[in-house]
């Protein structure tokens, strides 16, 4: 089956606009998860959707912010990029959520802020 | 908040020789999850521990979590070159408002 699908795959940004990122989870998972991966702070848990509704959030500001669709896809924005939003976004489905059971992780998205 | 300590951050190892890295919690812990990143890749699920003294194996793969669930192990025998990547442990706090808490992961050299 296909696997985990993020777009776009790069993105090169200016301070101050905002970005939306895209996750469309394995189908017939109904969990999906966002991570931010820096080579400084590592990986660390944005938030955790599951069947539309926000289960999980780690410690970002309120700049972050996501949602899931109906069929489980997924999106995160991010308002008012700065320069330390530079990373890779990841995201991960599972059946019964990140914290529980087997995820599977997308490509990543590689965010750039100029 | 929850803290979660892995060690070493580094490692390079003659192929045929053992790797261990270890994940030390501040707090109990609900389970805890493994997973390898390959140069480039993505994070990969290894394995999920949730029973204390739990002790799982896969190939020359072995996984422990401690008795007072705050602790967990990762340790590779013969370490071959296609297990270069680093091993992440990904930890998941108990009690009602639950978080997970990756491990800055330990990076994985096997020089052939």
């Amino acid at each position: 089956k296909a696997g985990v699908t993020q777009t776009p795959r790069y993105l090169i940004k200016t301070r101050g606009q905002q970005v939306t990122l895209s996750c469309s989870p394995i189908s017939g998972h109904r969990s999906v998860s966002w991570y931010q991966q820096t080579p400084g702070q590592g990986l660390q848990f944005l938030f955790e959707y599951f069947s539309e509704t926000q289960r999980n959030k780690g410690n970002f500001p309120g700049r972050f912010s996501g949602r899931q669709f109906s069929n489980s896809r997924s999106e995160m924005n991010v308002s008012t990029l700065e320069l330390g939003d530079s990373a890779l976004y990841l995201c991960a489905s599972s059946w019964g959520g990140q914290m529980n059971t087997e995820a599977f992780f997308g490509q990543g998205t590689r965010l750039t802020v100029v | 908040g929850q803290q979660v300590m892995q060690i070493p951050q580094y490692q390079h190892v003659q192929e045929g020789e053992d790797f261990t890295t270890y994940c030390n919690s501040s707090t109990t812990l609900s389970n805890i999850q493994w997973y390898k990143q390959r140069p480039g890749g993505h994070p990969v699920f290894l394995i999920q521990l949730v029973k204390s003294g739990e002790v799982k194996k896969q190939k020359r793969l072995t996984f422990q979590f401690g008795e007072a669930k705050k602790n967990s192990s990762l340790h590779i025998t013969a370490t071959q070159t296609t297990d270069v990547g680093t091993y992440f442990c990904a930890a998941v706090s108990s009690g009602s408002a639950r978080q997970l808490t990756f491990g800055s992961g330990t990076q994985l050299t096997v020089l052939p």
